[in-house]
């Protein structure tokens, strides 16, 4: 069964860089059917998409993030990753990685989430 | 960007009762590239619907999606306890956007 296990750290400094990781188990990043993406959800808010990718393609970003945000993979580990740079409070959320499947279109698996909190 | 608007903010009905939550697009939705999750507190999302009427796997009949262009349409037929959660539409034809959601309380 396909899981998906976000970590990094729960605590980032204004102005600082946020990263987190992705890990995937009982599957692998590199299946020809998948997109492998991002979203997060602030405090008693809605989602929001930061961006996708497709193994060996494109990567994709919301447009709300621009240039702060970068996609990595790193396939030997099965894992991806998220960096956002220069965060703020507004930052502050629960983040979420998922599987977006072709054919689907939409968000079929996702990680349990974690927590960031963006505060000096 | 497309901007999905989602309504009502809130739904208050009964166990039992029939369900009917909108969203409406800003401008055609790609393909009818429209999606439904259901989230609980605590919860990741669970995709319901795809392609605007497709039931993901698992999922139980009650739940059933329709419209096209800029208009869909979750209905839950027969409400469950456990159906009473937060509901969001997403598409995916332009970018990929979120309703601010549908919350359905127990009246």
């Amino acid at each position: 069964q396909l899981q998906l296990q976000e970590s990094g750290p729960g605590l980032v400094k204004p102005s600082e860089t946020l990263s987190l990781r992705c890990t995937v188990s009982g599957g692998a990043i590199s299946g020809s059917r998948y997109y492998w993406g991002w979203l997060r959800q602030p405090p008693g808010k809605g989602l929001e998409w930061i961006g996708s990718f497709y193994y060996g393609g494109s990567i994709y970003y919301g447009p709300s993030l621009g240039s702060r945000v970068t996609i990595s993979v790193d396939s030997s580990k099965n894992q991806f990753s998220l960096k956002m740079t220069s965060v703020t409070a507004a930052d502050t959320a629960l983040y979420y990685c998922a599987r977006h499947a072709l054919g689907i279109d939409a968000f079929d698996v996702w990680g349990r989430g974690t927590m960031v909190t963006v505060s000096s | 960007e497309i901007v999905l608007t989602q309504s009502p903010g809130t739904l208050s009905l009964s166990p039992g009762e029939r369900a009917t939550l909108s969203c409406r697009a800003s401008q055609s939705v790609n393909n009818d590239y429209l999606a439904w999750y259901q989230q609980k507190p605590g919860q990741a999302p669970r995709l319901l619907i795809y392609g605007a009427s497709s039931r993901a796997t698992g999922i139980p009949d009650r739940f059933s999606g329709s419209g096209s262009g800029t208009d869909f349409t979750l209905t839950i037929s027969r409400l469950e306890p456990e159906d009473f959660a937060l509901y969001y539409c997403q598409q995916y034809g332009n970018s990929l956007t979120f309703g601010a959601g549908t919350k359905v309380e127990i009246k």
